[in-house]
């Protein structure tokens, strides 16, 4: 069992700049979770997928963000433009049912300069 | 000054005692509860989770404990070793509702 994969793992871009981070959750998990944390706000849930459809999306910054899960084994996170304020390690996780754990990648360390 | 960024609850203890890390949970509804370990540079990784109807659980030198009245989870490592160090979080979930507390840095003294 690979986990869940996420990419790129360290992304440094100017602001402005578009950036896609990238996640492959557990084969057969059926919710996907995108999360980011900070020194600042800790770990924040924001926007999770059942099925591969947006369940919550409350917790997305602003427009500047948009996430999509066109089908069940890949989902992306787009951040456009981004600001430095986006500088963060974004998560993605995965879980089979409602009620199991969440199993989370490695991250994506994003520097918006 | 003002002091930025959240301070993590720490605990530092000696290699081979055992550690106690304790989180209050808000959500009477919560049915169902997580603890995570997070290393510096990594994802949070599972350990060990407990469900409602069980107020113990126990693992390979971890056991968790839950106090639904007090609404308090609480996490022991048996004989922590320097791997242990790492943040802690524990997670709640109330149906769809997944929520991660700010975590609790462990330090293991060699």
């Amino acid at each position: 069992d690979a986990g869940v994969i996420q990419s790129p793992r360290h992304e440094v871009t100017e602001m402005g700049q578009e950036v896609t981070l990238r996640c492959k959750p557990i084969s057969g998990h059926n919710s996907l979770f995108w999360y980011r944390q900070t020194m600042m706000r800790g770990l924040e849930l924001l926007i999770y997928f059942n099925n591969n459809v947006p369940i919550d999306d409350s917790g997305m910054p602003e427009d500047r963000f948009s996430a999509k899960m066109p089908n069940a084994s890949f989902s992306t996170l787009k951040i456009q433009p981004s600001e430095p304020r986006d500088s963060a390690v974004y998560f993605c996780a995965s879980r089979f049912g409602s009620t199991d754990t969440q199993y989370f990648g490695p991250g994506t360390r994003l520097t918006v300069l | 000054g003002e002091s930025v960024g959240l301070h993590l609850p720490t605990l530092s203890v000696q290699e081979g005692d055992n550690s106690i890390i304790n989180c209050a949970y808000s959500n009477s509804a919560s049915d169902y509860f997580i603890w995570y370990k997070q290393e510096s540079g990594k994802g949070p990784q599972f350990i060990i989770d407990i469900r409602s109807n069980m107020d113990k659980r126990q693992g390979q030198r971890v056991t968790v404990l839950l106090n639904k009245t007090v609404k308090h989870l609480s996490l022991q490592i048996a004989a922590t070793q320097p791997g242990d160090s790492a943040v802690y979080f524990c997670a709640e979930v109330a149906g769809n509702q997944f929520y991660f507390g700010t975590g609790t840095s462990l330090t293991v003294i060699p």
